[in-house]
């Protein structure tokens, strides 16, 4: 078991540029969570996943914001058109049922956008 | 409007001593609360949790205590160690919020020598 894995750990980049982020959860948990977290704050839901389902988005995540987690494994989210706003920590977890909600998280995209 | 407090933005304890976290929740709906530690540019890192049906949860040097009535929840650790020091995230889930977490804004704390 190898927990949670982000890719890339750092991203800087250019306001108006597009990225993209990857997380690995834990194996066989089958929900997975996107968070961002911001100076002085606790993280914040962005997103959630069971299976390769999106079940539900917060009012957080805006048009510019999309996820996905295709084969139910690995998940991806992107940032288009990014804003200095959008410089946050972006957080991955994982859980799994019954009862889902402890959640393991990896060790976060710490994104800057200039 | 934040559902989850956590008044103390800090708190310093010397080593051996008792550490105490408290954290509030204003939401009912909430039946599972979590404590998280964090490192500065790591993820959060699962302590302990406790259910709503219990008042109580105990694992080695930490424990959490559930007071339902006044929607408190506070960590003890004891004994306290240099370790220790990071900053603590209080969370919570419950029915209906499809298991996702709200987190308070942390407590910092520092464990001295």
């Amino acid at each position: 078991d190898t927990g949670v894995s982000q890719n890339p750990r750092h991203k800087i980049t250019k306001r108006g540029q597009n990225v993209t982020f990857r997380c690995d959860p834990i194996s066989e948990h089958n929900r997975l969570y996107w968070y961002r977290q911001t100076l002085g704050q606790g993280p914040e839901f962005l997103t959630y996943f069971q299976n390769e389902a999106q079940l539900e988005k917060s009012r957080l995540l805006s048009d510019r914001f999309s996820a996905e987690r295709p084969k139910g494994s690995f998940s991806t989210l992107e940032i288009q058109r990014t804003e200095q706003g959008d410089s946050a920590m972006y957080l991955c977890a994982s859980s799994r049922p019954p009862r889902g909600d402890t959640q393991y998280f990896g060790p976060g995209t710490r994104l800057t956008v200039l | 409007d934040q559902q989850v407090k956590q008044n103390s933005p800090s708190l310093s304890v010397q080593e051996g001593r008792i550490s105490i976290l408290n954290c509030d929740y204003t939401n009912s709906m909430f039946d599972y609360f979590l404590w998280y530690k964090k490192y500065p540019a790591e993820g959060p890192t699962f302590l302990i949790s406790i259910s709503s049906i219990k008042d109580k949860n105990e694992d080695g040097r930490f424990t959490v205590f559930l007071n339902k009535s006044a929607k408190h929840l506070s960590l003890h650790i004891v004994p306290s160690q240099p370790g220790d020091s990071a900053v603590y995230f209080c969370a919570a889930s419950g029915t209906g919020t499809a298991s996702k977490l709200t987190f308070g804004t942390g407590t910092r704390l520092q464990v001295t020598l």
